[in-house]
């Protein structure tokens, strides 16, 4: 079955740069299927931020303008989110996940929780 | 970009009480899904399109709407179901999470 894990620094200083490694397994990213990114804010509102699809495009949420991309490494089976200028509002629980047929965001992640702190 | 609006934003139910929550579209959408989300775990896939079950969902829980008002009911509240549960649109972009519902036993 196919299994998600998001890595990546748990602390981020204003300003700076946030990035997050999705690592998948029991599926190839490049088969089918979008492989999104969503994350769940402090007050627990989720945010849909964006995709990869099979074919390597991206869809990205607009309220993240141009800070956010989302690129992939096939050899490693891996996506990757990279959020620019983070504020102490992009401090979040991030989570990857997948659809399946018909099902939403049928699989996700553990989930990993990002600080943004000076 | 399509807001979804649910209500109550808490809620707390006895055992064997009937529960409906409500997740109201500011557009129409042609489907809704719903998640459950327990503390300290990953949100979880519960009904699609509208009244399909994910797999592994007790049939006491049930989906239902159209348009721009849809809903969850539990026909009888039991422990396991106290959770927070999130409506999901997928009609428009950018995709579109309601604010959550509380479910808290009673």
């Amino acid at each position: 079955e196919v299994q998600l894990q998001e890595s990546g620094p748990g602390l981020v200083k204003p300003s700076q740069s946030l990035s997050l490694t999705c690592s998948v397994t029991g599926y190839s990213i490049t088969s089918s299927y979008r492989w999104n990114w969503i994350r769940k804010f402090p007050g627990n509102k989720l945010e849909w931020m964006g995709y990869i699809n099979s074919a390597g495009s991206t869809n990205y949420n607009p309220s993240l303008k141009s800070r956010i991309s989302i690129t992939r490494d096939t050899s490693k089976n891996q996506f990757f989110l990279q959020v620019n200028s983070v504020t102490t509002e992009d401090t979040a629980t991030y989570y990857c996940a997948r659809q399946t047929t018909g099902i939403p965001f049928a699989y996700w992640g553990q989930g990993t929780l990002v600080t943004v702190s000076s | 970009e399509i807001v979804l609006t649910q209500s109550p934003t808490t809620m707390a139910a006895s055992p064997g009480e009937k529960v409906t929550i409500t997740c109201r579209a500011s557009s129409s959408v042609s489907y809704m899904h719903w998640f459950q989300q327990k503390s300290g775990t990953s949100p979880k896939p519960w009904i699609y399109d509208t009244s399909k079950l994910a797999s592994g969902v007790p049939d006491r829980f049930s989906g239902s709407g159209s348009g721009t008002s849809y809903s969850l009911t539990i026909s009888s509240m039991e422990a396991e179901d106290a959770a927070t549960y999130y409506c999901l649109q997928r009609s428009s972009y950018p995709w579109t999470f309601g604010g959550g519902t509380k479910l808290e036993l009673k």
